[in-house]
């Protein structure tokens, strides 16, 4: 079955220090990955995807997320937290069966104290 | 100037009522999906249109019915409604693309609430 786990439920983070928000997928073939973010009250926004090539995908707001073949794990990064980035964090993987149709994980909440 | 726009935005209603969410999407994509997030924040595909034709249904009772009249509109309509319909349901759109991994844009979400 494909799936998406997100271990933790939150992470938590001081202003300035460097945050990992982790994504571990199951897929059968290649896997499309993609991170969102939700704000309270808000839809999701983009902020990144890996379908190939480099296995350090740059995205929106300086968050990047590293592709690790070998551990199923495309976890989020960002060497600088922001209090703005505390938000709601959704690992997907679109499902190999096609038309697009994207698994969420469960989410993290990110939450960065000043 | 909304990509994605929901209509209504909140929506409180009485057990056993029928309702509709309607979604619109002036981006020019031709893929438009609703999904539902329930009170834990989980996130789950229920329909999807291509070209107003229906290329995703998920298991979801037959009290939610979609109608796509054209591909930039999406609405969804439920019958007799649950309480556990309750749920914040999200309208999104995407355009097919080469690799097929398409990024999806998402409406501000309709708050449906059964009381």
């Amino acid at each position: 079955a494909q799936s998406v786990a997100q271990p933790e439920d939150q992470v938590n983070v001081a202003e300035g220090n460097p945050l990992t928000v982790k994504c571990t997928y199951s897929v059968s073939g290649n896997p499309y990955l993609f991170w969102y973010v939700q704000y309270p009250n808000r839809g999701l926004q983009f902020l990144l995807k890996y379908i190939t090539g480099d296995n350090l995908v740059k995205g929106s707001y300086g968050f990047e997320a590293e592709f690790n073949k070998s551990q199923t794990s495309f976890h989020l990064k960002k060497p600088s937290a922001l209090v703005s980035d505390s938000a709601l964090y959704f690992c997907a993987v679109r499902f190999s069966g096609g038309y697009n149709k994207l698994i969420f994980g469960a989410g993290t909440r990110l939450a960065v104290h000043p | 100037d909304t990509a994605v726009s929901q209509t209504p935005k909140y929506l409180v209603t009485q057990m056993g009522n029928d309702k509709s969410i309607k979604c619109e999407q002036n981006l020019g994509h031709d893929t438009m999906y609703w999904y539902k997030q329930d009170s834990k924040k989980f996130l789950k595909i229920m329909f999807s249109y291509n070209n107003k034709e229906l290329i995703i249904n998920e298991t979801v009772p037959n009290r939610f019915s979609p109608k796509s009249p054209d591909k930039a509109h999406l609405n969804l309509h439920i019958n007799s409604l649950e309480l556990g319909d309750s749920a914040v349901y999200f309208c999104a759109s995407s355009q097919a693309g080469a690799g097929g991994a398409n990024v999806l844009t998402f409406g501000a979400g309709s708050r449906l609430t059964v009381l």
